[in-house]
C-alpha cells in the first residue's frame, strides 16, 4: 500500500504553543483516523472522523485536541496548548470504505517534540 | 472488536520460516483478522488481512483456523530487515484499529 503523506515530518514546539499535524488523503478516503506512540509504547488510537465529524475518540483526545478536515482534503489535527507528555510520533490512517475487507493505509508519520 | 493474544518477543534464523502466533478467542463472525508490522518509529506497515480462509501475498502467508480462534503469520524467509515489533488484531467495518504490545520478532544472523 504507498504510504499517506503527513506534514510535518518533524516540528518541535514550546510548551503551551498550539501545533497541526496535517495528513494529505491520496485518495477517495472518506475514513479518517489519528494514532500516537510515545517513545517505547504501543500505538495508541486517538480518534476516529468520518463524515465531518468524529465518530469516536479516546480518553486521550481531550478538549485540548480537535480535527478538521478544513478544504476537503487534508485531514488536521490540532492540539491548542502543547504539553510536555504530547511528545510522540503521530500517525494518521485512511479507509476508503465501510469493508474491514478493504485495507487501512498509514502515513508515515509526525514526530512532535514539546520542550 | 475482539481481543488478542501475542507472544512478547521471538527469536528466528535467518532464511528461516518465522511463524508467529496470534490468539483472538472471542472474534465475531464479521471481523477481519489483520496484521501489521512497525520497524523502530515508523508507521505501521501492513502486512496482510484475512476473513477465515488462508492467504498469501509478496511479503507473507496468513493462516487461520477453522474455528477462526487463532491464526499465525508466516514469513516464509526470513531476513535481517524482517525484524520489527508484528501486531495482530481484529477489525469489522470501518472501525479503528486496535494495537496491543505485539511480538518483537528478531531475525539473527
Amino acid at each position: 500500500e504507498p504510504e499517506v503523506t503527513q506534514t510535518p515530518s518533524h516540528q518541535v514546539t514550546q510548551m503551551g504553543q498550539e501545533v497541526i499535524l496535517r495528513c494529505v488523503p491520496i485518495s477517495n478516503h472518506l475514513y479518517f483516523y489519528w494514532y500516537r506512540q510515545i517513545l517505547g509504547q504501543k500505538v495508541e488510537f486517538l480518534v476516529s472522523f468520518y463524515n465531518n465529524e468524529i465518530s469516536e475518540k479516546s480518553e486521550i483526545f481531550d478538549d485540548q485536541f480537535s480535527v478538521e478536515r478544513p478544504d476537503g482534503s487534508n485531514f488536521t489535527l490540532k492540539i491548542r496548548s502543547t504539553k510536555l507528555e504530547d511528545s510522540a510520533m503521530y500517525f494518521c490512517a485512511l479507509k476508503t470504505r465501510d469493508w474491514a475487507g478493504d485495507g487501512y493505509t498509514f502515513g508515515s508519520g509526525t514526530r512532535l517534540t514539546v520542550v | 472488536d475482539a481481543k488478542t493474544t501475542q507472544p512478547t518477543s521471538m527469536d528466528c534464523a535467518e532464511g528461516r520460516a518465522a511463524n508467529l502466533p496470534c490468539n483472538h478467542s472471542t472474534i465475531s463472525g464479521n471481523e477481519y483478522v489483520y496484521w501489521y508490522r512497525q520497524i523502530h518509529s515508523q508507521g505501521p506497515q501492513y502486512i496482510i488481512h484475512g476473513l477465515k480462509n488462508n492467504e498469501t501475498n509478496e511479503m507473507a502467508s496468513l493462516i487461520i483456523t477453522e474455528d477462526r480462534k487463532s491464526s499465525t503469520l508466516i514469513l516464509p524467509h526470513a531476513t535481517l530487515r524482517d525484524t520489527a515489533v508484528y501486531y495482530c488484531t481484529t477489525v469489522q467495518g470501518a472501525q479503528k484499529l486496535v494495537f496491543g504490545q505485539g511480538t518483537r520478532l528478531t531475525i539473527n544472523p
